[in-house]
């Protein structure tokens, strides 16, 4: 139980375009997601958490207007990476925690979208 | 601000025992998760401790001491499998719930 499915594994895209992450929690419902960042050896970086319903809170130095958040439903969150730039290039990572299991259950992470800007 | 210390790299031996440990400074502490992760994939969870002491599972223990702000992960009977990235990650709450992730320990086993 607990999957996450993340789309798509990996995307190669040129400077200036954007691409769109869709993270799906595909056996429970999660009103709340997080998106983190990670680069090649440093650790997880929390960007934002993404609010079935409303708003996304984004954490302090990340652009709202670049990374586009939106949580439409209780199983989907999707990332918007707007006029991607080779220094965007990471590897980014949904986590979500089903709804009901109380907030000091583990995260259940995506498998990641590896994303290259050219 | 928030603060996860850990060491960047740690070598063991397979059928040892080693500790990695997690130092954290943050502001609304509501519990420490430890995961691995493998080059390339995704975090998995292996502990979980919000109260002092010592939790075991299997051959992975966490232990906690609030007061202190540590933490540490101990891995037996080494496997050469055994051998990837270990993120110390505290969940706080401000105003809403978080979790934020230390550097993470790269676990080399050899043979």
């Amino acid at each position: 139980g607990a999957v996450v499915s993340q789309h798509p594994s990996w995307v190669i895209c040129k400077s200036g375009t954007s691409v769109k992450i869709e993270c799906r929690s595909l056996d429970f419902q999660a009103t709340t997601m997080f998106w983190y960042r990670q680069f090649p050896k440093q650790s997880l970086m929390l960007m934002a958490t993404s609010n079935e319903g409303s708003k996304a809170t984004y954490e302090q130095g990340v652009e709202k207007d670049k990374f586009l958040i939106n949580h439409a439903s209780l199983t989907l969150s999707t990332l918007t990476v707007t006029s991607a730039h080779p220094e965007d290039s990471s590897f980014y990572i949904c986590s979500a925690g089903p709804i009901g299991q109380g907030e000091n259950s583990p995260l259940h992470f995506g498998n990641g979208t590896r994303l290259t800007v050219t | 601000g928030q603060n996860i210390d850990q060491p960047t790299e740690m070598t063991a031996t397979e059928g040892a025992i080693v500790q990695i440990n997690c130092t954290y400074q943050t502001s609304g502490f509501n519990g420490l998760f430890w995961y691995q992760q493998h080059a390339g994939e995704a975090p998995t969870f292996l502990s979980y401790n919000v109260l002092d002491g010592l939790e075991e599972k299997g051959r992975f223990s966490s232990f906690l001491s609030r007061s202190k702000g540590y933490s540490y992960l101990l891995l037996k009977e080494l496997q050469m499998k055994d051998s990837a990235s270990y993120l110390c990650a505290v969940q706080i709450y401000t105003g809403g719930f978080k979790t934020i992730f230390g550097a993470g320990t790269r676990l080399f086993v050899k043979a």
